[in-house]
């Protein structure tokens, strides 16, 4: 079993608000990291599929950056909006099949 | 293009009874992977199949419970003799590719599972 470590585990922001999550994981055979938003009542949807250490990935206000040496990946959120609160999950794969979730940031962003 | 479907959505179940969830992949997927959702917990890897075989199990238990893909229908993962623990929401989740080979994960909403 693959530990992948996500902090902090919650938070809050306000509208408006940049903010930043943190996902940790083992830094040997490392293959490839997702990132998936999981809005409540909803199923997870992919963000973010990264290989290559020093990835860099944009979508919207949304980027994350991967430094696959040091075992960590950040998810950036730029001018948080209500409509982003959700838990934001990372999973790691090794050369494995199975994608290792952590257990997730949840974001609130408050109006 | 319908997403994965799950059902049922919820299922109550006695100890000692069976439990059946379905799961339909995306139009075009081959490879169909199951997750359990404790309470309090995040996302456990059980199983990853491809049509008509077992890739890897090792998240698994290795007893009562049990997964298949046939070549026509379904996946199907299937729950002997429940007990108590295992309670929790049962998601799957399909791919065009190897989740290594730069494949997302597609959701389905999720089976949850109670026993009384």
């Amino acid at each position: 079993i693959l530990n992948v470590e996500q902090s902090p585990q919650s938070l809050h922001v306000q509208e408006g608000d940049s903010t930043n999550f943190t996902c940790s994981f083992p830094s040997s055979n490392f293959y490839a990291l997702h990132w998936y938003r999981w809005e409540t009542a909803k199923s997870p949807e992919a963000l973010f599929v990264m290989t290559l250490n020093g990835d860099e990935k944009k979508k919207g206000r949304i980027s994350a950056t991967l430094n696959t040496k040091e075992g960590y990946s950040y998810l950036y959120i730029k001018g948080s909006q209500p409509e982003d609160s959700a838990t934001y999950l990372c999973a790691f794969i090794d050369s494995g099949y199975a994608l290792n979730f952590g257990k997730g940031t949840s974001l609130l962003v408050t109006p | 293009n319908a997403g994965v479907m799950q059902n049922p959505r919820h299922l109550v179940r006695r100890r000692g009874q069976e439990a059946r969830l379905r799961c339909s992949p995306m139009k075009g997927h081959s490879h169909v992977y199951w997750y359990r959702q404790l309470p309090e917990e995040g996302l456990k890897f059980m199983v990853y199949l491809q049509k008509e075989n077992i890739i890897d199990e090792s998240g698994m238990p290795k007893e009562r419970f049990s997964a298949e893909f046939p070549k026509e229908g379904p996946s199907i993962l299937r729950i002997q003799q429940v007990v108590r623990g295992d309670s929790a929401a049962y998601f799957c989740a399909s791919s065009p590719a190897l989740a290594g080979d730069t494949g997302e994960l597609f959701f389905g909403e999720g089976s949850r599972l109670t026993v009384l």
